[in-house]
């Protein structure tokens, strides 16, 4: 089946370090995004990926990085410059749109807890 | 500034009557609005959108109503189950039609359907 995957789905992180946030899509679509969810809040955008190799910051990207080598993968790396990275961060995916609108569709997400 | 306001945080309806959840927003240059529905760790699903050339979109048990000169948009669910019970996500997209749109959330309103 196709779908987004989202790995692992629970991560721990110790002060200072940086850890990596697997996306993966079988979809064939363009551009993945990347959210931030904290509790009783609406997601918030991280970074975004219109093609390969390009990728722009969204409303909170300071303290994470994105790399997009790949079009069916979009990791994410929280690094230690992020000083609340606990939260639930959620990858998503939509086609082109062609002239017509496209909904995001969304992996079931990664929650990361600081130790 | 929250440009997409979900004021009611939460809802209780009886299963079988209408549930009916609101959404507000202030950027006039909105013009694609979706719901999305979301159960804990779980990432949100897509389940209804609307284009603001159209003023009702209906899928099923739900249905959009688009208000723009009020910039308000509803989703009615018509009969409730108890498997509706979530938080429902209402977003908002500016500009071009097309792929890679930045959406704005709102706060998003658990519904709770009682049997």
């Amino acid at each position: 089946d196709g779908g987004i995957t989202q790995s692992p789905k629970y991560l721990f992180r110790k002060e200072g370090q940086n850890v990596t946030l697997s996306c993966e899509q079988n979809l064939n679509h363009d551009a993945m995004y990347w959210y931030r969810q904290d509790p009783g809040q609406g997601l918030r955008l991280i970074y975004y990926s219109q093609i390969v190799n390009d990728f722009q910051k969204g409303d909170i990207a300071e303290g994470y990085s994105v790399s997009r080598e790949k079009k069916e993968s979009f990791p994410l790396t929280v690094t230690s410059a992020q000083k609340n990275p606990t939260a639930f961060y959620l990858c998503a995916s939509n086609p082109p749109g062609q002239g017509v609108n496209q909904p995001q569709h969304f992996g079931d997400g990664t929650r990361l807890s600081i130790l | 500034d929250q440009q997409v306001k979900q004021n009611s945080p939460s809802l209780s309806v009886q299963e079988g009557r209408i549930s009916i959840l609101n959404c507000d927003y202030t950027n006039s240059m909105f013009d694609y609005f979706l719901w999305y529905k979301k159960y804990p760790a779980e990432g949100p699903t897509f389940l209804i959108s609307i284009s603001s050339i159209k003023d009702k979109n209906e899928d099923g048990r739900f249905t959009v109503f688009l208000n723009k000169s009020a910039k308000h948009l509803s989703l009615h669910i018509v009969p409730s189950q108890p498997g509706d019970s979530a938080v429902y996500f209402c977003a908002a997209s500016p500009g071009r039609a097309g792929n890679n749109r930045k959406l704005i959330w709102g706060l998003g309103t658990s519904l709770a359907v009682n049997p």
